[in-house]
């Protein structure tokens, strides 16, 4: 799988936007941009993917830049249960189930 | 619904012994995933059942190590000879064929 890159760490204030960035220069046209998140003592939990298209659910937007090479994850009102770390991942469109390859991902902070 | 479940969720033991940490997947979830995370790292992929057999288990770090999941459904990972280095959280996930994963909280294990 292609290699992703993101802050190590982010800091938001409660109620506001929050854009967590990834650069995945290397991604392959068949590859799905995933995003998981940890909450503290929690397993990782799946987010948002998305492969080429905006994408938007009850959790959050996924922004795809148009070459692909980046793409930002959107909370669009960051609480205070948001701080976690946050995982972008990158799997081949017919992977099935292969397994995610986690990077070190991006500490969200939200102040009160 | 009921999730990924991971028992014990805590255990401590002494180099040199023997452990077993149990993985309840998600009923009918033919895929299930062990992952190992240490501390500030990112989850680090272990081994990968499709039904009862290991389709994948690249990721086990030596002979150490071993997984069972006899009946396609609960998995057991098993760690012989202990060695203060295995300390981490050991992360369990399931999924349908091609679907996002589902995460347990893990156990916590501790080697002293």
């Amino acid at each position: 799988d292609a290699k992703t890159t993101q802050p190590n760490s982010m800091e938001s204030n409660e109620e506001e936007p929050v854009h967590l960035p990834c650069n995945h220069s290397t991604i392959s046209g068949t590859d799905y941009i995933h995003w998981y998140r940890q909450l503290p003592s929690q397993g990782p939990e799946y987010v948002i993917h998305g492969l080429t298209s905006n994408v938007n659910n009850r959790m959050a937007s996924l922004a795809i830049a148009e070459d692909r090479k980046s793409s930002t994850l959107i909370l669009h009102r960051a609480t205070l249960r948001d701080a976690a770390v946050y995982y972008c991942i990158l799997r081949e469109t017919n992977s099935g189930n292969t397994p995610l390859v986690f990077g070190k991902g991006t500490r969200l902070s939200v102040i009160a | 619904g009921a999730g990924v479940s991971q028992t014990p969720s805590n255990k401590v033991t002494e180099k040199g012994k023997y452990v077993e940490l149990r993985c309840d997947p998600i009923s009918g979830h033919t895929a299930l995933y062990w992952y190992r995370q240490s501390l500030g790292q990112g989850p680090e992929f272990l081994i990968y059942f499709q039904g009862t057999g290991a389709a994948d288990d690249s990721g086990l770090p030596n002979d150490r190590f071993f997984a069972v999941r006899p009946e396609g459904s609960v998995s057991t990972l098993k760690i012989q000879r202990t060695e203060r280095g295995d300390s981490a959280v050991y992360l369990c996930a399931s999924s349908l064929w091609g679907q996002p994963q589902h995460f347990g909280d893990g156990t916590r294990l501790s080697i002293l």
